[in-house]
């Protein structure tokens, strides 16, 4: 009955591979988002999809493409991977915009280590 | 765009002791003010929240107060426990603005000291 789940959880990866992540929340809601969390444990939004259609896009290397096949599915694929891509990657999700239920629950997140 | 800044970026605090950490905002719409505690190695999960209308909300040990004239707000931990040791961040953002993007501030990590 997990709410919001990531997989994988660990990727270790060489660089210049393309690699995705998956993430999915039975929640209901209608608002999900990628967030990056750097080894100075930094949280920065990447992207957020509200029903399916995207919402934010931060200023993000076109190498990551988020796809949202429903509003419970939230996937990150990147292409040509880079050392600098190495952190933590959160999915979360929330209620949705509009709505007053602000809150954010965050996935367990996945540590992506590219050598 | 919004920008947080957080402060102190490392508290140290005995057991049973206060311990407050503050957050500056830029963007003045910006009207839902939440905080995250991060344990380590685990997920980001929200501890308190409080909107533009509202100047102190309290929730047991935790307290959160909001100054929206001088764009601050602070995190209040009185009676720590070993447990409140973590990570703490402070966020900001536009709520029903149809965009909630949280901007985070950079973390706290807070040491309870038996």
């Amino acid at each position: 009955d997990t709410a919001v789940s990531q997989t994988p959880k660990y990727l270790v990866t060489q660089m210049g591979n393309d690699k995705s992540i998956k993430c999915e929340q039975n929640l209901g809601h209608d608002t999900m988002y990628w967030y990056k969390q750097d080894s100075k444990k930094f949280l920065k939004i990447m992207f957020s999809y509200n029903n399916k259609e995207l919402i934010i896009n931060e200023t993000v290397p076109n190498r990551f493409s988020p796809k949202s096949p429903d509003k419970a599915h939230l996937n990150l694929h990147i292409n040509s991977l880079e050392l600098g891509d190495s952190a933590v990657y959160f999915c979360a999700s929330s209620q949705g915009p509009g709505t007053g239920l602000d809150e954010q629950y965050f996935g367990p997140g996945t540590r992506l280590t590219v050598t | 765009g919004e920008n947080v800044e957080q402060h102190p970026s490392t508290l140290s605090v005995q057991e049973g002791d206060s311990a407050v950490i503050k957050c500056t905002y830029s963007d003045s719409a910006s009207n839902y003010f939440p905080w995250y505690k991060q344990e380590l190695g685990k997920r980001p999960q929200l501890i308190i929240d409080i909107r533009s209308n509202v100047g102190e909300k309290k929730d047991q040990r935790i307290a959160v107060t909001l100054n929206k004239t001088a764009k601050h707000f602070s995190l209040h931990i009185t009676e720590t426990q070993p447990e409140d040791s973590a990570v703490y961040f402070c966020a900001a953002s536009r709520s029903n603005f149809g965009n909630e993007k949280l901007t985070f501030g950079t973390g706290t990590r807070l040491t309870i000291i038996p």
